[in-house]
């Protein structure tokens, strides 16, 4: 059965601080690994990681992917209150265009 | 572009009631997904259409959801009868297959 594993389930900083949240996998026909931040409702993207030691940047937050232990993180640094979310991993399979969710790191920073 | 639509935003009902939610999709998305996501947990994939045609329903509860998607553009996601354990947030997404996925804003969903 297909499955993705975040850790930790929660997180608790204070503003400033650097986090790394962590997401494992195990599927079959792997297409690409994906970042999103949710804050209210509706998941934002984040990024798309498909080629195994290649970081992708955004401000702050950065993601890597590593297929032969099959796991990626997301790193944020100088983390700010606005980080406060929920962080989501999902992996896109090749097989009917599937999308498997983990269930998510809550992230709180303290101010 | 457009995003895609939901509606309600909120509904409230009580058990053993019905309920129905809409999705409009971005224009030319062939694929739609209806998720379910309980408060603390990941969205987990309640149905997926390709056009108007059902992919992967296994996880829909199908003595109580359905969900229709007429001439393969706007869907429907029935609860009938509603349950305490389905008050959750109902999302919507599209995609234009490989190139990502578009979610709406969804609808939260209490069961009182």
């Amino acid at each position: 059965e297909d499955k993705v594993v975040q850790s930790p389930l929660s997180l608790v900083v204070h503003e400033g601080d650097t986090v790394t949240l962590n997401c494992s996998y195990e599927v079959t026909n792997f297409r690409s690994l994906l970042w999103y931040k949710q804050e209210k409702k509706a998941p934002t993207f984040l990024f798309m990681l498909t080629s195994s030691g290649i970081e992708k940047k955004s401000g702050r937050l950065s993601s890597i992917l590593d297929k032969k232990e099959l796991f990626s993180i997301l790193n944020i640094t100088a983390t700010q209150t606005g980080d406060s979310a929920i962080y989501l991993c999902a992996v896109e399979t090749n097989r009917d265009d599937k999308i498997i969710f983990g269930k998510g790191t809550r992230l709180h920073i303290l101010p | 572009e457009a995003g895609v639509a939901q509606s309600p935003r909120y509904k409230i009902i009580e058990k053993r009631q019905s309920v129905a939610f809409w999705c409009n999709p971005i224009s030319g998305h062939a694929t739609l997904y209806w998720y379910q996501q309980i408060l603390g947990q990941g969205p987990k994939l309640l149905i997926q259409f390709q056009n108007n045609g059902v992919v992967d329903d296994s996880q829909l509860p199908k003595d109580r959801f359905s969900a229709e998607r007429l001439k393969g553009v706007d869907s429907t996601l029935k609860i009938q009868p509603a349950k305490l354990e389905d008050s959750a947030v109902y999302l919507c997404a599209s995609s234009l297959n490989r190139y990502g996925y578009t979610f709406g804003s969804g609808t939260r969903l209490t069961v009182v």
